[in-house]
């Protein structure tokens, strides 16, 4: 059963704290996204992977780091420098990195920082 | 830059009734995708349009590329409690490297 799982749903935590989401995908894809969403609003891109072992800032990258080690790995940490850390952030993939493949999103995870 | 613009950004619509939603590119799109994120949900694609004037159904719903291809539009036929959701269209954005970028979307609220 293919797909991308985002683990886990829901995740709280203390202002000040690093946190890390998770992120994984068994569709063998190259190209592997993060996005944050908040109430009401679209999707902004935070940081992509075009290949294991790359990845480069998005839109609003500021406060959040990534790794690609693994193909189907590709975590997101919310660092303590991320000003508005609380939203609904989801993982996406694709086959390749290009605008032209639709994209396979994860289930979401809902950060509240308080 | 390149910007995708949908509007509405919300749609109250009675059971039943029809409604499009249109979204618009200030360049050309090599494609344009739909999306639809049901509320507490994740985005779902729906389908991709390539061609210049294509047009393509899927039971109730119809997307259309415009000639141009820089805009879209999604009409619903006969809207259902079903159809309630945020619609998403979507192209790549040539400035930066073809990256897929999201328009705003579509809220759409069914009354019975």
């Amino acid at each position: 059963d293919g797909g991308i799982t985002q683990s886990p749903k829901y995740l709280f935590r203390k202002e000040g704290q690093n946190v890390t989401l998770s992120c994984e995908q068994n569709l063998n894809h190259d190209a592997m996204y993060w996005y944050r969403q908040d109430p009401g609003q679209g999707l902004r891109l935070i940081y992509y992977s075009q290949i294991v072992n790359d990845f480069q800032k998005g839109d609003i990258a500021e406060g959040y780091s990534v790794s690609r080690e693994k193909k189907e790995s590709f975590p997101l940490t919310v660092t303590s420098a991320q000003k508005n850390p609380t939203a609904f952030y989801l993982c996406a993939s694709s086959p390749r990195w290009l605008g032209n493949y639709e994209q396979y999103f994860g289930p979401g995870t809902r950060l509240t920082v308080t | 830059g390149q910007q995708v613009m949908q509007i509405p950004q919300y749609q109250h619509v009675q059971e039943g009734e029809d409604f499009t939603t249109y979204c618009n590119s200030s360049t050309t799109l090599s494609n344009i995708q739909w999306y639809k994120q049901r509320p507490g949900g994740h985005p779902v694609f729906l389908i991709q349009l390539v061609k210049s004037g294509e047009v393509k159904k899927q039971k109730r719903l119809t997307f259309q590329f415009g000639e141009a291809k820089k805009n879209s539009s999604l009409h619903i036929t006969a809207t259902q409690t079903t159809d309630v959701g945020t619609y998403f269209c979507a192209g790549p954005r040539r400035a930066a490297g073809n990256k897929l970028t999201f328009g705003g979307g579509t809220r759409v609220l069914v009354k019975p």
